[in-house]
């Protein structure tokens, strides 16, 4: 069974700075997606990024980038210049596609981030 | 495009009753998933269902249930509610699997359940 762990419960930045939050995860599997989900305190879940494990460059979105570590099943989300809006809590998450059969999402536990001014 | 809607964001019920929950899917979205969040739990799959077929099932007991209907509007059914039940519920849709794009979930509000 695939496991996703977020080892950082909480973490905090100052405005403008950078963070990086880790993502580990235990798979045999070797095609797989792996997203980042934010969740603001309005709770509605947002994607950030998504990689595609058969994809060896990382996946970038504006001021969100992912050190995608296939073999050491590492996937960091690195977000540059923080927000205030970037304050929520982030998912880490798994998914083995089955082909014409959907998939699942497996979620970390979340790491609570807070941008402070 | 209009996003997952999911009606109601709120209920509060008793134990012992039942409750149903809706979620209307993006246009176009085939794949309507569902999970349960807590605060012990984090969050977890129940279930999910495509072209009105549960595909993918959690591990959760029988009294969730679910079903889709032909416009991909999927329903989500608890019975005999339990203290235990009281959580966030996640809708998510997709188009279908096969590729990252499609595979990508995209999540409604959700309804917050309280059982007294």
């Amino acid at each position: 069974a695939q496991t996703v762990t977020q080892s950082q419960p909480e973490m905090s930045v100052q405005e403008a700075e950078t963070v990086t939050l880790s993502c580990t995860y235990d798979t045999s599997e070797s095609n797989y997606y792996l997203f980042w989900y934010k969740q603001p305190p309005s709770r509605q879940m947002i994607l950030v990024i998504r990689q595609e494990a058969y994809k060896q460059q990382n996946a970038t979105e504006n001021r969100f980038s992912v050190n995608f570590q296939k073999a050491a099943k590492s996937f960091s989300l690195k977000i540059s210049d923080s927000q205030l809006g970037d304050t929520a809590m982030y998912f880490c998450a798994f998914m083995k596609p089955l082909s014409g059969q959907g998939g699942k999402l497996i979620f970390g536990q979340g790491t609570e981030l807070s941008v402070k001014p | 495009k209009a996003g997952v809607t999911q009606t109601p964001r709120y209920l509060i019920k008793t134990r012992g009753q039942q409750v149903t929950l809706s979620c209307s899917p993006i246009s176009g979205h085939r794949s309507v998933s569902w999970y349960q969040q807590t605060p012990g739990q984090g969050l977890q799959f129940l279930f999910e269902y495509f072209s009105e077929t549960q595909r993918n099932k959690g591990n959760f007991p029988g009294r969730f249930s679910g079903r889709q209907f032909s416009n991909s509007r999927s329903e989500m059914n608890v019975s005999t509610l339990e203290l235990g039940d009281s959580a966030l519920y996640l809708c998510a849709s997709s188009t279908q699997g096969g590729t990252p794009s499609t595979d990508t979930q995209y999540f409604g509000p959700g309804t917050r359940l309280t059982v007294l």
